[in-house]
């Protein structure tokens, strides 16, 4: 099968530019997921989506990301205005289900330098 | 809050050296364990899983056993080979119905021949 797809694969941006980063999951996965990963850290996940809605989004930094996913398969990420603290890889990853036997397939990410 | 803790990289070792990576939890309820494992170049992939106390994950030659009374997941392996140079990552859910996956900070893992 094909895995999940993201792209672009690096972006190189400066402070107070936008970006936005596109995944697509495995065909069929209803669940995904956005995590951040910063250098030297655990994925930290931004936010989960079951379908079109929106299942977590605690840890996500509503001031200046966003995230969508309108059909309920593809998903974008968006940052607007980034920082230089948002530099970090942007994983998507996605999984059948919620349950805890529906693995969890990543992207290979999107590296952000926020410079 | 629930975390994760794992042993600093990086891990040297030679080809067919006996391995492990320790990693210890903390977490509300009780988790769901699982070990991670990030290639060069390549996304995150699930390696091996426990879900209940006493439970032991086995993959590709590597094992954890969930330690309830030490709150530990190591991951051992007898013997590594170059191609298991890679970054392993310790994670939890706790089974409270939706995956929220916790990790750890990785462990850089570089064997030489």
């Amino acid at each position: 099968e094909a895995g999940v797809a993201q792209s672009p694969r690096y972006k190189i941006i400066e402070k107070r530019q936008s970006v936005a980063f596109w995944c697509n999951p495995i065909s069929g996965h209803a669940t995904l997921y956005w995590y951040q990963q910063i250098l030297g850290q655990g994925p930290k996940l931004l936010i989960q989506f079951q379908n079109n809605g929106v299942v977590d989004d605690s840890q996500l930094p509503k001031d200046r990301f966003s995230a969508e996913r309108l059909k309920g398969v593809d998903s974008t990420l968006k940052i607007q205005p980034a920082k230089l603290e948002d530099s970090a890889v942007y994983l998507c990853a996605s999984s059948f289900g919620q349950h805890l036997n529906s693995p969890l397939h990543f992207g290979n990410g999107t590296r952000l330098t926020v410079t | 809050g629930d975390s994760v803790t794992q042993m600093e990289g990086p891990v040297t070792l030679s080809e067919e050296a006996f391995l492990t990576i320790n990693c210890t939890y903390t977490a509300t309820g009780y988790p769901s364990l699982f070990w991670y494992v990030q290639y060069p170049g390549e996304g995150l992939q699930l390696l091996l899983k426990a879900t209940k106390a006493d439970d032991k994950g086995s993959n590709k030659g590597f094992e954890a056993t969930y330690r309830k009374e030490t709150t530990s997941f190591h991951l051992e392996k007898g013997s590594v080979q170059v191609s298991d140079s890679a970054v392993y990552f310790c994670a939890l859910i706790l089974n409270t119905g939706f995956q929220k996956l916790v990790f750890g900070t990785g462990t850089r893992l570089l064997v030489s021949p």
